[in-house]
């Protein structure tokens, strides 16, 4: 399989605890997008990277919220004190500059 | 700005029917346009692209429509089955930045 491979595609932690996320993109692609999603919502915007760059991070995320990349291949998410909010499904999605973003099945956390 | 919307909207049709599905977008600079199909507990899934220099595109069953006048986006689905259900969102881009989704519709096809 070719494709965006996220890991793990579940995880329960309890509030406070840090949570890791990691995304292998598609091998030629030089972007890598992070969404969250949560029930009944269209996918929202996290960050961004062009290669090893960050090239946007939303305002909308709290400085709990880390995003690397550190040789332009594969991504971690980092979420860390974690909240009863921060339960949704996080995606990637991986692209070439200007063409269609590629999304994996995501990673769905649950914050008890 | 993001996504937003708790209720999505929903379209019912019947198998073998035409669907069309609508999408105002929110930015007028953007200028390329995308429609995902995501269904329960998957990622989205890419369907078909448009850039703003088209009004039109066609793929297997699938059509975009691009009115860039009104900032209007359409996918049209030809003799729908009931793989198709589904949610579908459309996602714009400016300038070749990061893709923002629109709220989405939930396609039920009717056997």
């Amino acid at each position: 399989d070719t494709g965006v491979s996220q890991d793990p595609r579940h995880k329960i932690t309890k509030r406070g605890q840090n949570v890791t996320f990691r995304c292998d993109p598609i091998s030629e692609h030089n972007r890598l997008y992070w969404y969250r999603q949560t029930l009944g919502q269209g996918p929202e915007f996290l960050t961004y990277f062009q290669n090893e760059a960050q090239l946007e991070k939303s305002r909308l995320l709290s400085d709990r919220f880390s995003a690397e990349r550190p040789k332009g291949s594969f991504s971690t998410l980092e979420i860390q004190r974690t909240e009863q909010g921060d339960s949704a499904m996080y995606l990637c999605a991986s692209s070439l500059r200007d063409s269609g973003a590629f999304f994996g099945q995501g990673t769905r956390l649950t914050v008890v | 700005g993001e996504s937003v919307g708790l209720h999505l909207p929903t379209l019912s049709v019947q198998e073998g029917d035409n669907s069309i599905i609508n999408c105002a977008y929110s930015n007028s600079a953007s200028d390329y346009f995308i429609w995902y199909k995501q269904e329960s507990g998957k990622g989205p899934q890419f369907i078909i692209d448009i850039r703003s220099n088209m009004d039109k595109r066609q793929g297997q069953r699938v059509t975009v429509l691009l009115n860039k006048t009104v900032k209007h986006l359409s996918l049209q689905i030809a003799a729908t089955q009931p793989g198709d259900s589904a949610v579908y969102f459309c996602a714009e881009a400016a300038d070749g930045n990061k893709l923002v989704f629109g709220a989405g519709t939930i396609l039920r096809v009717k056997s």
